[in-house]
């Protein structure tokens, strides 16, 4: 079975600074991986998706994402935070690739960014 | 290029009642997954319709049914509603013959019960 960790529900930085946000997955077969953006009262946003070929994701509005197999983590990253990256972020797994099986969801992490 | 429309927006029903939800999936795509997001949680996936048919399911109960269109578009039943059922719901599109395209996500139904 799989399932995703993220670690740390709310997260707050200044403005310029370094976000990371915490994702631990688990499955018994090779993975593939997905972060998606939530801002208020809309879905669900693909920022960036690791499909086993580099292990170094770059992704919309300058988030990257480095799958770490050793440490079954793909954190999410973005240099210099701005304040319309305030939303709620959301790490998910699923076996295969494309849109034919689900996506197994974290809880998510309300990433606040402040002046 | 329409991406995922889900309608309607917003939906007040009582605790017993049933509802329906609907979808029109991007163009293009013949796949259609409904999710659950309750308050403060991550999605939970609740099934998925391919060639009119439920081809995968999550754990919700009987209550919870669907139906997709000639089209590709879904509907989402659900009955008995309970004050447990208020939540976001999310309908995702994508191509089942095209495996390097993520899912597409609509803007969602949120459903409050009374």
């Amino acid at each position: 079975a799989q399932s995703v960790t993220q670690l740390g529900s709310h997260v707050s930085v200044s403005e310029g600074a370094l976000v990371l946000l915490r994702c631990n997955y688990s499955s018994s077969v090779p993975p593939y991986l997905f972060w998606y953006v939530q801002y208020p009262n809309q879905g669900l946003q693909l920022l960036l998706k690791y499909t086993s070929a580099a292990t170094l994701v770059k992704g919309i509005n300058g988030f990257e994402a480095e799958f770490k197999k050793s440490e079954t983590s793909f954190h999410l990253t973005k240099p210099s935070a701005h304040m319309s990256d305030a939303a709620e972020y959301f790490c998910a797994v699923t076996p295969h690739p494309g849109g034919y099986n689900k996506l197994i969801f974290g809880a998510g992490t309300r990433l606040a960014v402040h002046p | 290029d329409a991406g995922v429309t889900q309608s309607p927006t917003h939906l007040i029903k009582t605790r017993g009642q049933q509802v329906t939800l609907r979808c029109s999936p991007k163009s293009g795509h013949d796949t259609v997954s409904w999710y659950q997001q309750a308050l403060g949680q991550g999605p939970q996936f609740i099934f998925q319709y391919y060639e009119e048919e439920e081809r995968q399911r999550g754990n919700f109960p009987d209550r919870f049914s669907g139906h997709q269109f000639p089209n590709y578009s879904s509907e989402l039943n659900v009955n008995a509603l309970l004050l447990g059922d208020s939540a976001l719901y999310l309908c995702a599109s994508s191509s089942t013959g095209d495996s390097n395209q993520p899912q597409h996500f609509g803007d969602g139904t949120r459903l409050s019960i009374l």
